[in-house]
């Protein structure tokens, strides 16, 4: 079974620009959710998308926006980046269980973003 | 704000010895998991807790969830380098709820 794919996995943006992050999850899991890592922070929550309908939504700004297609793929886009958005942007994949939810994640290998 | 407080965030040790991580919370969860991560790639699930007190073994690692699903532990017994990497713990709160994670813990394991 293939794993979680994000793309591109290396960019390098300028502070105004805007990018988009694409991934694919795992065939057959209807939830994407989508975190920014970083040294200072750590891993945290930026949103989940589940059938096309954004379930959960972290505390970032609105510059920060993703969607879901049908086929379940997800994308993520940052609008007017800062210097602080440098960071790596994890996509997980979920296959949530009818009343048996436990929230296991299956990861990408992350999209390295680097603001100059 | 529910927080999840991971300890130590950084442990240098040597071939051979054993280690304690720590994740703490006031909140219950819902259900915990364990993540190790490697540079340049993604967090990998390692286990899942449920039931509070509950104990699991992978190989020289042992979970431990704790009596009130508040806290958890991982034990790793004789370290290798290959142990070596960032380990996460991330709690559910509630089974709608988004997984939240601790600060990681680095650990390095020395030949």
């Amino acid at each position: 079974k293939a794993g979680v794919t994000q793309t591109p996995r290396y960019l390098i943006k300028t502070r105004g620009q805007q990018v988009t992050l694409s991934c694919s999850p795992i065939s057959g899991h209807r939830s994407v959710s989508w975190y920014q890592q970083t040294p200072g922070q750590g891993l945290q929550f930026l949103f989940e998308y589940f059938s096309e309908t954004q379930r959960n939504k972290g505390n970032f700004p609105g510059r920060f926006s993703g969607r879901q297609f049908s086929n379940s793929r997800s994308e993520m886009n940052v609008s007017t980046l800062e210097l602080g958005d440098s960071a790596l942007y994890l996509c997980a994949s979920s296959s949530l269980q009818t009343g048996g939810y436990t929230g296991e994640l299956f990861f990408g290998e992350g999209s390295r973003l680097t603001v100059l | 704000t529910q927080l999840l407080e991971q300890s130590p965030q950084f442990l240098s040790i040597q071939e051979g010895e054993n280690l304690t991580v720590y994740c703490n919370s006031s909140s219950v969860f819902s259900s915990l998991q364990w993540y190790r991560q490697e540079p340049g790639e993604g967090p990998v699930l390692l286990v899942t807790v449920v039931t509070g007190g509950e104990v699991k073994k992978l190989k020289r690692l042992t979970f431990q969830f704790g009596d009130a699903r508040k806290d958890s532990s991982l034990h790793i017994t004789a370290a290798q380098p290959g142990d070596t990497g960032l380990y996460l713990c991330a709690g559910l709160y509630n089974q709608g709820g988004k997984l939240i994670f601790g600060q990681g813990t680095e650990l390095s394991v020395k030949p």
